[in-house]
């Protein structure tokens, strides 16, 4: 298996444009996360998926970001319009179902100017 | 996260021994883990413990559990270049899903 795969690795955009970054879990996890990391406040969880339904998105910093995981195989996260303090790392980690270990992808590092 | 909480650097010489120390406070936690983030990468699961356990040995690692202090430690034996990364301790807490992160330390190996 290829692990989580994310694209794209690196995104450059202006403020105010629409931002979508995209996560293929690993075949057969059922849980998928989404991560931002900064300097500033480390790791955070956005959002969680539970067999493709949201199941905690408390983590959403606003209504700016939204995410979708419209199948098994396949998540997005959306930031629009995107803002220079959303400039972070996003990871997205998939889990196999009834195990502890998040399998991490290898995130996608976003800059807004 | 503000529950777990580590050193932010150590510098460690090849060869030499390195322990990375974590301290939690959600005394409930089920699992403690300790991941790896290499410059550029995601995080890699390196090992965890049960927390019904005091230790874990696993080749060149040591986890070390204190439960009582809620203390949980890294030791890395014969510390090589490619150790050098961030080192991240976690929790979860028993059925839920959330890992709560420390900041991570910064291990910088030096010739």
């Amino acid at each position: 298996d290829a692990g989580v795969i994310q694209s794209p690795r690196h995104e450059v955009t202006e403020m105010g444009q629409e931002v979508t970054l995209r996560c293929k879990p690993i075949s057969g996890h059922n849980s998928l996360f989404w991560y931002r990391q900064t300097m500033m406040r480390g790791l955070e969880l956005l959002i969680y998926f539970n067999n493709n339904v949201p199941i905690d998105d408390s983590g959403m910093p606003e209504d700016r970001f939204s995410a979708k995981m419209p199948n098994a195989s396949f998540s997005t996260l959306k930031i629009q319009p995107s803002e220079p303090r959303d400039s972070a790392v996003y990871f997205c980690a998939s889990r196999d179902r009834g195990l502890n270990e998040q399998f991490f992808g290898p995130g996608t590092r976003l800059t807004v100017l | 996260g503000e529950d777990v909480e580590q050193s932010l650097f150590l510098s460690v010489r090849e060869g030499d021994s390195s322990v990375i120390n974590c301290t939690y406070t959600d005394s409930s936690s089920t699992y403690l883990y300790w991941y790896k983030q290499e410059p550029g990468a995601g995080l890699q699961l390196l090992t965890y413990i049960f927390s019904n356990m005091d230790m874990k040995q696993d080749q060149r690692l040591t986890v070390l559990l204190n439960k009582k202090d809620k203390h949980l430690s890294l030791r890395i034996a014969d510390t090589q270049t490619g150790d050098s990364a961030i080192y991240f301790c976690a929790e979860t807490p028993p059925n839920d899903y959330k890992l709560s992160f420390g900041a991570g330390t910064t291990v910088t190996v030096r010739a």
